[in-house]
Order: structure tokens, then C-alpha cells, then sequence
């Protein structure tokens, strides 16, 4: 069964670095998600981006958050200055088209100290 | 604000046993819900959806019932497994390519 893949699958930064998290969506899919999940709370919602261009982003994805689909394959979330609160598991998520169903990364642990 | 939300955050159920996890929602614009179970250090992974034009949807153990008169969203699990346990999230959706919103999440253990 396809699967949405994650890199890594966890990461340690200092604060103030910049961290860049990678996806591989699955292949024919054309929508793409960034959502994130703090330790015992819910997965919120970040950012939604399709046909190349941001969709839908959450007051969470400030300044310091961006996209990119660099090669067409992959679809990267990048924290510019990385601050404590963003630790967290990051989660990627596609979708073929608006009717279906969405498939989950297993997520990256992204722990800022 | 609109906001999916659970009754109970945790539930303890005996092997064997049917279980029912709840959840509200105040979106009356949303039209697609979606079961979702997460295991430790996993993401989210798909249980079971339904569209708003539905009040049922049964898959391979597990039923969703829907009642939108009172926004209202039912994840039942026939026989419960030790596999079982974890974390289930309800989400919804609006119509269009809005993005899903995750209700907090009850933990499901199943007691042997």
C-alpha cells in the first residue's frame, strides 16, 4: 500500500537553528498538508498546499514556517529560527483529490533544546 | 470558534467488550468526519469516514454513527483486541479543500 514518508524521523536542534522536515507524498496525489502535534495535546493544523502554492495556512505558520516542493517528489516544511515551543511531532499529509481521504507520515519528532 | 471536541478523554474496556468512543462537533458547515487511530510514535492512521449525507457507515469491526441534529459522532468497536488500544481521534472537514480539524483524542485501552 503507498505510504506517505517521513525524514527523519527525529530531530535535535538548538534553538535559534534553522530545521528543514522532508515528505514524500505519495506519488499521484495533489494535495499536500504540514500538521503538527505537541507532546499529549491534538494534531493541529498548519499549513495546506496544492497545484505550488500555499492553500490555507494556521496562525501557527508565522513567519518562520515556509513550504516547498523543490523536485516535484518531495514537500519540505522549513522553521527558519527554531524556538522551544516548536518542539513537537510534525506530521505530512496528502490526498489524491478533494473527495478522498487523507493518508498520514509517521511524523518527525522534532525536539529543540 | 468552531471545534470538534471528546466526552471522555480516556476509556478502559475488557477484552472481548464492544466499545463506543464519542465525540461532539460545532461546525454545522462540516461535511466529512473521519475515524482516526494513532499508536505510539506513529501518525494518524485511517479507521473508518463519513460523509454528511449518511448517518451510518459500517467497515470491518467498526461503525460510525453520525447524528447531525445534535453534532454528534460515534466511533463503535465490535470485540474489542488488545490491538485495539491507542489513540482515536475524530476530525472534520467542511466542504472544498479546507483543512481537516482534529478533535483531542481518547485513549482506548483493552484490558486482557
Amino acid at each position: 500500500e503507498p505510504e506517505v514518508t517521513q525524514t527523519p524521523s527525529h530531530q535535535v536542534t538548538q534553538m535559534g537553528q534553522e530545521v528543514i522536515l522532508r515528505c514524500v507524498p505519495i506519488s499521484n496525489h495533489l494535495y499536500f498538508y504540514w500538521y503538527r502535534q505537541i507532546l499529549g495535546q491534538k494534531v493541529e493544523f498548519l499549513v495546506s498546499f496544492y497545484n505550488n502554492e500555499i492553500s490555507e495556512k494556521s496562525e501557527i505558520f508565522d513567519d518562520q514556517f515556509s513550504v516547498e516542493r523543490p523536485d516535484g517528489s518531495n514537500f519540505t516544511l522549513k522553521i527558519r529560527s527554531t524556538k522551544l515551543e516548536d518542539s513537537a511531532m510534525y506530521f505530512c499529509a496528502s490526498r489524491a483529490g478533494q473527495g478522498d481521504g487523507y493518508t498520514f507520515g509517521s511524523g518527525t519528532r522534532l525536539t529543540v533544546v | 470558534g468552531e471545534s470538534v471536541g471528546l466526552h471522555l478523554p480516556t476509556l478502559s474496556v475488557q477484552e472481548g467488550d464492544n466499545s463506543i468512543i464519542n465525540c461532539a462537533y460545532s461546525n454545522s458547515a462540516s461535511d466529512y468526519f473521519i475515524w482516526y487511530k494513532q499508536e505510539s510514535g506513529k501518525g494518524p492512521q485511517f479507521i473508518i469516514d463519513i460523509r454528511s449525507n449518511m448517518d451510518k457507515r459500517q467497515g470491518q469491526r467498526v461503525t460510525v454513527l453520525l447524528n447531525k441534529t445534535v453534532k454528534h459522532l460515534s466511533l463503535q468497536i465490535a470485540a474489542t483486541q488488545p490491538g485495539d488500544s491507542a489513540v482515536y481521534f475524530c476530525a472534520e472537514r467542511a466542504a472544498g479543500n479546507t483543512p481537516l480539524v482534529f478533535g483531542k483524542g481518547t485513549r482506548l485501552s483493552v484490558i486482557a
